[in-house]
């Protein structure tokens, strides 16, 4: 069965960097894309980002292009997120999760939203 | 891109339909059929239960169904049972614009 299994939290000191996994099973890892969507703690959702596992292609939210950077390992079918430059704000909970590429235009593929299969969350803190 | 307009709020009865709204703007839910919703119980991870506006995923009860009409989407749960009491997220891609944005969610009270 499809499974997205993340690293574990993470305490971080303001300024530093986090670097979260996301191990994916039970299907083809290069025909999906990931995104990742975090949610502060009593907050909504806030989508960060997507990667195109067949290509690499990344598009970033406005609110984190320069700070973040989204990579995959097709080899051992994982898809990583690090955030950099941290502040008390960027406390949340991230999640990894499935995008179908339900929309792909002209060979390119574009985030659709249609998030079938989530990870389970990874908490990153970050306090001094 | 401005984050999609949820009310805060509905509550219902058990028994009763109800109605979610989701507003965007013709960039996104105007333009696209890429709308999806997802709910959420308290400590667990968001599920998808609608997608390209009117889609159900496996396992999805036929009881949540999502239609839209110009920027505005639109979430309904009929025979409203205990276990809806949820938040609920609407979303919508950008398309070729490659953004994704989420409303801010809505809490639904089962009475």
């Amino acid at each position: 069965q499809v499974q997205l299994v993340q690293s574990g939290p993470e305490v971080k000191k303001p300024g530093a960097s986090v670097k979260v996994s996301c191990k994916a099973s039970g299907y083809d890892f290069s025909t999906y894309g990931i995104s990742w969507v975090r949610q502060a703690p009593g907050q909504g959702l806030d989508w960060m980002g997507w990667i195109g596992v067949y290509d690499g292609h990344t598009d970033y939210a406005q609110n984190f292009q320069g700070r973040v950077t989204m990579t995959t390992d097709t080899s051992t079918t994982t898809a990583y997120m690090e955030l950099r430059n941290l502040t008390s704000d960027d406390t949340a909970v991230y999640y990894c999760a499935r995008d179908p590429n339900l929309y792909c235009s002209a060979g390119t593929c574009y985030p659709s939203g249609a998030f079938d299969y989530w990870g389970q969350g990874t908490l990153v803190t970050v306090s001094s | 891109q401005s984050a999609l307009t949820q009310p805060d709020s509905v509550s219902g009865s058990p028994g009763q339909s109800i109605t979610l709204s989701c507003t965007g703007s013709s960039s996104d839910v105007g333009s696209y059929n890429l709308v999806s919703w997802f709910q959420q119980h308290p400590g667990k991870g968001p599920k998808l239960m609608i997608y390209e506006v009117t889609k159900r995923p496996s396992g999805v009860s036929d009881r949540f169904s999502g239609s839209k009409s110009g920027n505005t989407a639109s979430l309904t749960i009929s025979g409203l049972q205990a276990e809806d009491e949820a938040d609920y997220y609407c979303c919508s891609s950008g398309g070729r614009r490659s953004f994704v944005l989420f409303g801010g969610g809505t809490k639904l009270t089962v009475l």
